[in-house]
């Protein structure tokens, strides 16, 4: 089946600190993987996305590389500002069932000044 | 804003009365989903529409669930006779996929949700 496990939170860093939210996934076939991001109040927003093996996905200086051999996703930012406090989910898609992403927990990250 | 909306944002209502939600989705997506998330977790996939037609629906979803689509635009989801354990934030997502067997990645944009509390 599919599934994603993501770190548990809360993870809380100050600000400027280096951030790595862990994902691993399980999936039929060959996955699209994606991160999500949401904010207080707010729908979930797609923070960045990867459709095939190596690729890196990137957006507001955070990243991901699709990583087929440990099966993993992870996120990562280099200086964390407090803005970024959110809750963090990571996804997969496959078509192969009817295009339904399967999401992780989640982990929320507050920053701190 | 052309985003995906949801109304209500926020609806309580006693055990055992009927509720329905809406949900608009960007003007030029084809698919449509429904998706319910607990508190500390990720969404849950409920049902898909491609247009009109619902394709699949999660075994998540009880008989006392129904949604439809049906102009291929707006949809509702009805739940009836709600229960305390429905209590919960619904959220609607919509996307463009070109044709339904097309393999190409499906990027799905999500509403603000609605969140329901069943007293």
């Amino acid at each position: 089946g599919n599934s994603v496990t993501q770190m548990e939170g809360p993870v809380t860093l100050s600000e400027e600190a280096f951030l790595t939210i862990n994902c691993t996934y399980t999936a039929t076939g060959y996955p699209s993987l994606f991160w999500y991001v949401q904010y207080p109040g707010e729908g979930l927003q797609l923070l960045l996305k990867a459709t095939k093996a190596d690729d890196k996905g990137s957006n507001k200086g955070f990243e991901a590389t699709y990583r087929k051999e440990t099966t993993s996703f992870h996120l990562e930012k280099g200086s964390v500002q407090v803005s970024d406090s959110a809750v963090y989910f990571c996804a997969l898609h496959t078509v192969y069932n009817f295009n339904k992403f399967y999401f992780g927990s989640g982990t929320k990250l507050n920053v701190k000044p | 804003d052309t985003g995906v909306s949801q109304n209500p944002r926020h609806k309580i209502t006693k055990r055992g009365q009927n509720v329905t939600f809406r949900c608009d989705p960007i003007s030029e997506h084809n698919r449509l989903y429904w998706y319910r998330q607990t508190l500390g977790q990720g969404p849950e996939f409920l049902t898909y529409f491609q247009n009109e037609a619902q394709l699949e629906k999660s075994r998540l979803l009880s008989d006392r669930f129904s949604a439809e689509r049906p102009k291929g635009s707006f949809s509702t989801l009805e739940i009836q006779r709600t229960e305390q354990g429905d209590s919960a934030m619904y959220l609607c997502a919509s996307s463009y996929g070109p044709g339904q067997g097309d393999v190409r990645t499906d990027t799905q944009y999500f509403g603000p949700g609605t969140r329901l509390t069943v007293l």
